[in-house]
């Protein structure tokens, strides 16, 4: 399993767009890259998935660029009902599964 | 409503008496896991499952039990908890165990052992 590093916390004002970059320097061919986004006390659940270049979901954008030993997960516009932990998970798919200590994002008023 | 539903949400227990955390998925996944989240050090896999009959071993497996009889059911047992298996505890599913697959997890056990 890819081990991953993100930055441990950040902080940002609402409006602004938020970038928390993952670096994950072992994936393997046929890892896909997901993040997860948790609130305290409640189970984490799962923003965005992607495997190479640019995915955009309802909720956020996913950069990898070519060689694949990070991403960036783009949060546009936060608002403070995203302050929590962002989690980046690599991997094919179940069996064991790391999540990591994750990102902790402050969003203030 | 597709869901993953843990029992109970809270728990207070004492040191050697055995519980049951009951966990239930209705969107027929194959791929099940329990987790355990401690501050400070995120969330550890204990155990999981690829299928009806077949589990295997996470990260922090010690004094834990699992089945997996049935699709939907894969409940987390402590034969004798005791007070550092204070936690709180996670289910997730998810469609299959191969590819890229999105996750699914229940609103979380809060167990207590004294």
């Amino acid at each position: 399993l890819a081990k991953t590093t993100q930055p441990i916390s950040m902080d940002s004002y609402e409006g602004q767009e938020v970038n928390i970059t993952c670096s994950h320097n072992n994936i393997a061919t046929n890892d896909y890259i997901t993040w997860y986004q948790q609130f305290p006390s409640q189970g984490p659940r799962f923003i965005i998935q992607g495997y190479k270049t640019k995915v955009t979901n309802e909720v956020a954008s996913l950069f990898i660029p070519a060689d694949r030993k990070s991403s960036t997960l783009s949060l546009p516009r936060v608002s403070l009902s995203d302050t929590a932990v962002y989690y980046c998970l690599v991997g094919a798919g179940g069996f064991k599964t790391i999540f990591g200590a994750g990102t902790r994002l402050f969003v203030k008023a | 409503e597709a869901q993953v539903t843990q029992n109970p949400r809270y728990l207070i227990t004492v040191t050697g008496k055995k519980l049951t955390v009951t966990c239930s998925q209705n969107m027929n996944h194959e791929y099940m896991s329990w987790y355990r989240q401690d501050p400070g050090l995120g969330l550890r896999q204990i155990y999981y499952s690829m299928n009806v009959e077949v589990t295997d071993k996470g990260d922090v497996p010690e004094g834990y039990k699992v089945s997996r009889k049935e699709k939907r059911n894969f409940p987390l047992i402590l034969e004798s908890p005791s007070p550092n298996q204070t936690s709180l505890y996670f289910c997730a599913s998810s469609l299959s165990g191969q590819g890229p697959t999105e996750a699914f997890f229940g609103q979380g056990t809060r167990l207590t052992v004294v």
